[in-house]
């Protein structure tokens, strides 16, 4: 059983582009939570779907970012007009369903911008 | 506003030395997790503390959880380099809420 994927592994991106980030949960599991991990400010949490919806996205900034979790395919994570602030390292973690703790990590994205 | 404060931030060890890393959390919720984060990679789960009282070992880390003092902690024993590394330890919101709040990490050095 495969563990959570994440692509691209590593993403850079000029300042002004848009960073698209994708997560394909455990085989079984319908939620994702995604979270990032900035370098002085540690892991926090940004946002958690389910398939088609949008459970939790109280850590998500209020501008340029959105996720989704369609019925069909990854996660996505997506990031427009990136700033360099942007640059940080993002993670998923699935889980296989209501009721249950565990998280399973993704290997993140890390991202640049330039 | 929830909040996961770890401590010492930084742990410079001998090998063979023991130690404790602490882990106090301000939420209702009494599920503790504790994550190991090697440089440039993801989390490996350690431990899920889910009860007062809980300890679990594992080689040579040993977790416990303190629902009353809202306090968790991590103890090493007999350290080796190979357990260098960044320690999380993290809560998530208690009931149906499970996204997590992180402290900030122990980043532990074991040195020869």
């Amino acid at each position: 059983n495969a563990g959570v994927m994440q692509n691209p592994r590593h993403l850079v991106r000029r300042r002004g582009q848009e960073a698209r980030l994708r997560c394909s949960p455990m085989k079984g599991h319908s939620h994702v939570y995604w979270y990032r991990q900035l370098p002085e400010e540690g892991l926090k949490f940004m946002v958690y779907l389910q398939k088609e919806n949008i459970i939790d996205e109280s850590g998500m900034p209020k501008e340029r970012f959105s996720a989704e979790f369609p019925k069909e395919g990854p996660s996505i994570l997506r990031i427009q007009q990136v700033v360099r602030g942007d640059s940080a390292a993002y993670f998923c973690a699935s889980s296989p369903s209501t009721g249950t703790y565990e998280q399973y990590f993704g290997p993140g994205t890390r991202l640049t911008v330039t | 506003e929830l909040k996961v404060e770890q401590n010492p931030l930084f742990l410079s060890m001998q090998e063979g030395k023991n130690y404790t890393i602490y882990c106090n959390y301000s939420t209702t919720s009494d599920r503790l997790y504790w994550y190991r984060q090697d440089p440039g990679k993801s989390l490996e789960s350690l431990f899920v503390l889910l009860s007062n009282g809980a300890v679990k070992q594992e080689g040579r880390l040993m977790a416990s959880l303190d629902t009353k003092a809202r306090l968790s902690t991590l103890h090493i024993t007999a350290a080796v380099h190979d357990l260098s590394a960044t320690y999380f330890c993290a809560v998530d919101g208690g009931g149906s809420n499970y996204k997590l709040t992180f402290g900030k990490g122990t980043l532990l050095t074991v040195n020869p």
